[in-house]
């Protein structure tokens, strides 16, 4: 049973155009949203992350925008770039057992073509 | 350049052979999470330990799994026997985390597992 839905699995975008990942969850005690980046051969790092407080937040070319009505978050990278080839995942954290555990999501692997 | 370091990288080895996979978390850190991923599952929590404890390793297969922390700069994952369903990356990642904060997460290179 997956906590974190994210979709698509796969995207191709062309440079210079807007990534757009999608994440959902049910569990409405997260409370910490954390996306992740990763690249062929390399552990996830992490990129930027919101609080369910928040509605939006930037940071350079990526945006996070949450709804917590609907219960779902999104990454939006802009001007994507070649460089931003990665697999991206969406996290979502809560207190448990006096420690903060993550759920990850699927992963989204998006290729940004020339 | 703190970063967490992972010893394989890579490990070919047959079914029902021991395999140790060795991690040093950033040095400070106090926090140590393993991490198994898979294109089918994605990134699945193992075990976590805080302070060299065992926290929480329910997601671990307890019959052929088993994670330890002898020192602050070594964790292990032991797999024993090995099965063909236990090829994956496998990543450690630490943190500082001085209480139920979610504090971000370093991961390693990971060692990629194969078990024929």
């Amino acid at each position: 049973q997956q906590q974190v839905k994210q979709s698509p699995q796969s995207l191709i975008v062309q440079k210079g155009g807007i990534s757009i990942i999608n994440c959902a969850y049910e569990n409405t005690a997260f409370d910490y949203f954390p996306w992740y980046q990763q690249f062929p051969g390399k552990g996830p790092a992490l990129l930027i992350a919101i609080r369910p407080d928040v509605s939006e937040k930037k940071e350079g070319r990526f945006t996070i925008s949450f709804n917590k009505s609907a219960k779902q978050f999104s990454l939006h990278i802009m001007d994507s770039q070649p460089g931003d080839s990665a697999t991206y995942f969406c996290a979502a954290s809560m207190g448990s057992g006096g420690y903060q555990k993550v759920t990850f999501g699927i992963g989204t692997k998006l290729q940004v073509i020339p | 350049d703190a970063r967490v370091t992972q010893t394989p990288r890579h490990k070919v080895t047959e079914m029902g052979q021991e395999v140790t996979m060795r991690c040093q978390p950033i040095l400070g850190h106090n926090t140590v999470f393993w991490y198994r991923q898979t294109m089918m599952q994605g990134l699945e929590l193992l075990a976590y330990f805080r302070n060299r404890a065992p926290l929480d390793d329910s997601g671990m297969p307890k019959d052929r799994f088993s994670a330890e922390m002898p020192d602050a700069t070594l964790a292990t994952l032991k797999i024993q026997p090995s099965e063909p369903r236990d090829s994956a990356v496998y990543f450690c990642a630490s943190a500082w985390r001085g209480g139920i904060k979610y504090n971000e997460q370093f991961f390693g290179p990971g060692t990629r597992l194969t078990v024929l």
